[in-house]
């Protein structure tokens, strides 16, 4: 059973749209992470979030952590092909010191 | 931009074969781990170290061994590899703990035939 599960698992957008991937688990997290891998590299970090209720912007990037720290969003604002990758979240249990990490969100943008 | 790398990038291997592949980092990092990534799965931890001389097994069941005998250098070895170990292996590093930004390698991409 994956501590962190995320969705949608696949999203092909056409340039220009918008578009938001979801981390959720029934686990309380002292911080999540978000990264993204790119074909034949390894996962880069976007950024952390701490507080319950905390949004974070990157540019047209912005995530949200729960207000309950259990589930997290990323927002993407006219994406574009080079936001093409798998997004990944990462999350600190409470109850534990390392990460553990969901599934992905495989995002295509098509030009 | 991270300074962490993993050799080889592909191997294709046959069965029974004994492998090591290569993870160094220059960033002086006392915290090095390895992952096991499959497509459509999470990220596993396989192996993880907190400084020289420490080796810890992950969460992940793995047939593979660890080392650390040198910061920079964080070598895992299969000593006989078998079909069921063909994935892809990400070697990662971190500052303090395990969640601050972890760096990641590459990756090795491991066949075994």
């Amino acid at each position: 059973t994956q501590l962190l599960e995320q969705s949608p698992q696949f999203l092909s957008i056409q340039e220009g749209e918008n578009l938001t991937v979801y981390c959720n688990s029934s686990s309380v997290f002292s911080s999540l992470q978000w990264y993204r891998q790119e074909p034949g590299e390894g996962p880069v970090l976007l950024v952390t979030v701490v507080t319950g209720g905390e949004v974070k912007k990157l540019k047209r990037l912005t995530f949200q952590f729960g207000d309950a720290r259990k589930d997290s969003s990323l927002h993407i604002t006219a994406a574009q092909p080079g936001d093409t990758g798998l997004y990944l979240c990462a999350g600190e249990p409470t109850n534990d010191y390392k990460l553990s990490f969901g599934a992905g969100t495989t995002v295509t943008v098509r030009a | 931009e991270a300074d962490i790398y993993q050799t080889p990038r592909y191997l294709v291997i046959g069965t029974g074969k004994k492998i090591t592949l290569e993870c160094s980092q220059t960033m002086g990092h006392d915290k090095m781990y390895w992952y096991q990534q499959d497509p459509g799965m999470e990220l596993h931890l396989i192996h993880y170290s907190y400084g020289v001389n420490s080796t810890e097994k992950g969460d992940l069941s793995s047939e593979s061994t660890v080392s650390r005998i040198r910061t920079e250098h964080f070598p895992l070895t299969l000593e006989s590899a078998r079909p069921s170990h063909t994935s892809q292996y990400l070697c990662a590093s971190s500052e303090y703990v395990s969640t601050d930004t972890q760096y990641f390698g590459p990756g090795t991409r491991l066949t075994v035939l």
